[in-house]
């Protein structure tokens, strides 16, 4: 069984650039979700897909936008970089959109935008 | 006020402390409550699990719920430098059929031996 993988490790863009980030998730899980972690802070909620769909939104800009694929793997989009959206970015998959106590994260992609 | 507070530390302890971990919350509807370690750079690990008021031990580690008063507890027994790590309070309701997870900061733990 293996775990969830996000790509890349790292990132370094720059103001107004576009980035897309990746996550395979656990094999069987049908939900991804996704997080921004500011250094120092706990995960923030940005959306949330449930078989190819999106099943929920946190507090963030439409220019975050997600996919999700028919093999559950996931990307998230962000475009018109701001000097803010220097995070770790947090992957976790679950076996359904229930199952908090199922949820697994990726190591993460640290993205700094210049 | 966030929904969720929890004090950044660092909390800095010897080998073999009880280590005790706080949160407190706004939220009344929140019923499932969890505690994760992460380590650095890497990404959050589930520790433990719980459902509305109580307590649940797990090995060297006990969650308690005191719901009303708002407030989760992480017991860390018999603490060891390998449990030097940030610790994340994070809970969710079910509204909508969604339970996504509200975190708090983290808590900063360092165990020397």
């Amino acid at each position: 069984e293996t775990g969830v993988t996000q790509s890349p490790t790292h990132l370094i863009k720059t103001r107004g650039q576009q980035v897309t980030l990746r996550c395979s998730s656990q094999s069987g899980h049908n939900t991804v979700s996704w997080y921004q972690q500011a250094l120092g802070q706990g995960p923030q909620f940005i959306f949330q897909y449930y078989r190819e769909e999106e099943n929920g939104r946190g507090n963030f800009p439409p220019r975050f936008s997600g996919l999700q694929f028919p093999n559950y793997s996931s990307e998230l989009n962000v475009n018109a970089l701001e000097l803010d959206d220097s995070a770790l970015y947090l992957c976790a998959s679950s076996l359904d959109r229930q199952s908090t106590d199922t949820q697994y994260f990726g190591p993460g992609t640290r993205l700094t935008v210049l | 006020q966030k929904e969720v507070e929890q004090d950044p530390g660092p909390l800095s302890v010897p080998e073999g402390a009880i280590v005790s971990l706080n949160c407190t919350y706004s939220n009344s509807a929140f019923q499932y409550f969890m505690w994760y370690r992460q380590y650095s750079r890497k990404g959050p690990e589930l520790l433990m699990y719980t459902y509305s008021s109580g307590n649940k031990e797990d090995g060297r580690f006990t969650a308690q719920v005191d719901k009303s008063s708002k407030y989760i507890s992480l017991f860390i027994r018999d603490s060891q430098p390998s449990d030097s790590a940030t610790y994340l309070c994070a809970m969710s309701d079910a509204s909508g059929g969604s339970y996504i997870p509200t975190f708090g900061r983290g808590t900063s733990l360092i165990v020397h031996p």
